[in-house]
């Protein structure tokens, strides 16, 4: 099956950028995806990227996916407070629509 | 606004109780899931279902069983409750088709303490 790892922990200062790292195994993912968990509640869909893209742009989010290297990285600008939570990368290619989570990586936003 | 419900948020057993978590969705999807999260591994998958009566084995299934009767509803039973058990379980369903069956929608969690 899958893998997919990222950093455990971030620390960025209010207006500045935060990249958030991931990297997985599975080659075959058709589409990987973003998820962002804030305190107490569930995942929440953030973006996602199809496999034959490089990158995608929505608002402050920019998706950053290297095939070769099988990386993605999410990066948000102007990072506020309320961007503080755990976000998780996750790699679907399974079959019953199954998606692999990675570790997620905590962001914290020092004002 | 399509909405994935669980029935507790906080739940506290002892060991040996038999447990059972609810999970209802209203979005009409086909697939649902459960999963554990612990704080270092991520979310884990423990069963998910394809269709009313269908299940298959995640990635942990141990100590785990399931049921689905209808499609909205998705119970997950822990026959005899462990303190390693002791995790939040999230529950998300999706849709079978297309780019967005990949896209989950999940409950806001069951925090299970076992003592």
């Amino acid at each position: 099956g899958e893998d997919v790892e990222q950093s455990l922990f971030l620390s960025v200062r209010e207006g500045d950028s935060s990249v958030i790292n991931c990297t997985y195994t599975d080659s075959s993912s058709t589409y990987l995806y973003w998820y962002k968990q804030e305190p107490g509640a569930g995942l929440q869909l953030l973006t996602y990227i199809f496999s034959n893209m490089d990158m995608k742009q929505d608002q402050r989010l920019t998706v950053l996916l290297n095939k070769k290297d099988k990386h993605l990285s999410l990066r948000i600008a102007d990072t506020q407070t309320g961007d503080s939570a755990i976000y998780f990368c996750a790699g679907a290619s399974g079959g019953y629509q199954k998606v692999t989570f990675g570790t997620g990586t905590k962001l914290q936003v020092i004002p | 606004d399509v909405k994935v419900t669980q029935s507790s948020r906080y739940l506290v057993k002892r060991t040996g109780e038999k447990v059972f978590l609810e999970c209802v969705q209203d979005m009409d999807h086909e697939n649902m899931f459960w999963y554990r999260q612990d704080p270092g591994l991520g979310l884990r998958l423990i069963y998910f279902s394809y269709d009313v009566k269908m299940k298959e084995k995640g990635d942990i299934p141990e100590g785990y069983s399931v049921s689905r009767e209808k499609k909205e509803r998705f119970s997950l039973i822990l026959e005899s409750a462990s303190t390693n058990q002791t995790s939040m379980y999230l529950c998300a369903s999706s849709p079978s088709a297309g780019r967005s069956s990949y896209e989950q929608y999940f409950g806001p969690g069951t925090r299970l303490t076992v003592t």
